[in-house]
């Protein structure tokens, strides 16, 4: 069975440190990933997406980036955080070359910019 | 482009009473629509699609083109619905932007006892 992991759970950080946030997906090839951030008000906006290694698709302008070094495994990036990037960031996937809309989610990273 | 807008933020009913969670939806080509739910303490699921026309823990959700919509109803509420609802749509078919699921601001729907 597809398992997928997100972490850290937790994260408390400065303004204009660094961020990385990590997921990885197991029991399944070439699934498209995802990075939804989800906000009191605002819902669950998309960040990025990517449908292959090395292939990201922005859907925001914003301080944040996006990676894919492999199949498997998506990372969330900022050189320098701001106040606003503070959320919940939830990382997903579902099965890629199939045309159905299914995501399954992981359990989230709360992130605290101070 | 694609947008999903739920009207209501909060949406508290009694135990028993029928529960309709309303969800609009803006896009020219043909949707496909989803509603996702996050219960407490766990993650974000599906709960049904619109292409399976199925009914699920008792909820339906019908795809209404001409008022594009896809409210999710139950005739009767039960206190483990209390979650957080987002409603969500696909682009259908094969095009660019097919592989992305916009979601719309989600409601918090409150079951009482």
């Amino acid at each position: 069975s597809q398992t997928i992991h997100q972490w850290p759970a937790t994260l408390v950080q400065p303004v204009g440190s660094p961020l990385s946030l990590e997921c990885t997906v197991e029991g399944t090839s070439n699934p498209n990933l995802y990075w939804y951030r989800q906000a009191a008000g605002r819902g669950l906006q998309l960040l990025f997406y990517s449908v292959g290694i090395g292939q990201i698709s922005s859907e925001v302008p914003q301080n944040l980036s996006a990676s894919r070094p492999q199949d498997r495994q998506f990372i969330l990036s900022s050189k320098k955080l701001l106040l606003s990037d503070s959320g919940f960031y939830l990382c997903a996937w579902k099965f890629g070359g199939l045309n159905t809309g299914e995501l399954f989610f992981g359990e989230g990273s709360r992130l605290t910019v101070l | 482009a694609q947008r999903v807008t739920q009207p209501e933020k909060l949406l508290s009913v009694f135990k028993g009473a029928p529960v309709e969670l309303k969800c609009n939806y803006s896009y020219s080509g043909s949707p496909e629509l989803f509603w996702y739910v996050q219960y407490s303490r766990q993650r974000l699921q599906l709960l049904l699609r619109h292409i399976s026309r199925e009914s699920i823990k008792g909820f339906t959700a019908d795809l209404n083109k001409g008022e594009t919509s896809f409210h999710l109803k139950k005739p009767f509420a039960q206190e483990e619905d209390s979650a957080m609802y987002y409603c969500a749509l696909r682009p259908f078919g094969i095009i660019q932007g097919a592989q992305k699921l916009v979601f719309g601001q989600g409601t918090r729907l409150t079951i009482n006892p």
